[in-house]
């Protein structure tokens, strides 16, 4: 069963250049998360999906990001112009819906990450 | 305020023996689940363990358990018969709210880097 794939696994890109990062999250998953990793600021959500829609886009940094999710088993985030810092691990994760109503043991889904893309802007 | 936080940056612990990793969180809400995940070396984010907010009892998953103590806010990771392979850097997390809908996110701490030596 395979998880959850992002590519490209690195990129090293120079100022002002365009970047896409893709993800294609588990299959059947309802959910999609968009997360940014550093040393300084630590593991960020930036946004995520539910069923396709974007639910929460305010951990985005500024208009330079944006992310889309056209169907269920692909979303891009894109950075234009790029800056060196925006350079950091992004992370994308997908996630089933509740189990139940409640935050019992059974209630809810773990969220699933991919391996990661190593960004590097120069 | 910090959601989530993790107060040992590092820990070490002797192969073959328990580690607890603290945890503590901030929340109003009644309904809320708590997460830890580990992230080796290689970089992935691994799922280890859940708590739901009303469950009475720990969880656990294997080698791991999470100390519970809903009074206190807090969420201990505990792992027994430490292994080499579990050196890594180790996550706490929160969800809070609504189990669906703008609730659905997570709020990581900033971590603890666990060493497990010889």
């Amino acid at each position: 069963d395979a998880g959850v794939i992002q590519s490209p696994r690195h990129e090293v890109t120079e100022m002002g250049q365009e970047v896409t990062l893709r993800c294609k999250p588990i299959s059947g998953h309802d959910y999609l998360f968009w997360y940014r990793q550093t040393m300084m600021r630590g593991l960020e959500l930036l946004i995520y999906f539910n069923n396709n829609v974007p639910i929460d886009d305010s951990g985005m940094p500024e208009d330079r990001f944006s992310a889309k999710m056209p169907n269920a088993s692909f979303s891009t985030l894109k950075i234009q112009p790029s800056e060196p810092r925006d350079s950091a691990v992004y992370f994308c994760a997908s996630s089933l819906a509740s189990r139940s109503g409640t935050w019992s043991t059974s209630g809810a889904y773990e969220q699933y990450f991919g391996p990661g893309t190593r960004l590097t802007v120069t | 305020a910090q959601k989530i936080t993790q107060t040992q940056p590092g820990m070490f612990v002797q192969e073959k023996e328990a580690v607890t990793l603290d945890c503590t969180y901030d929340t109003s809400d009644q309904s809320y689940g708590l997460f830890w995940y580990k992230q080796p070396s290689s970089g992935e984010m691994i799922f280890l363990i859940y708590q739901g907010s009303y469950d009475e009892q720990n969880a656990t998953e294997g080698r791991y358990s999470l100390n519970f103590q809903k009074a206190r806010k807090s969420a201990n990771l505990v792992i027994s018969a430490s292994q080499l392979g579990d050196s890594a850097m180790y996550f706490c997390a929160m969800r809070e709210g609504s189990l669906t809908g703008t609730a659905s996110k997570l709020t990581f701490g900033t971590g603890t880097r666990l060493q497990v030596m010889l």
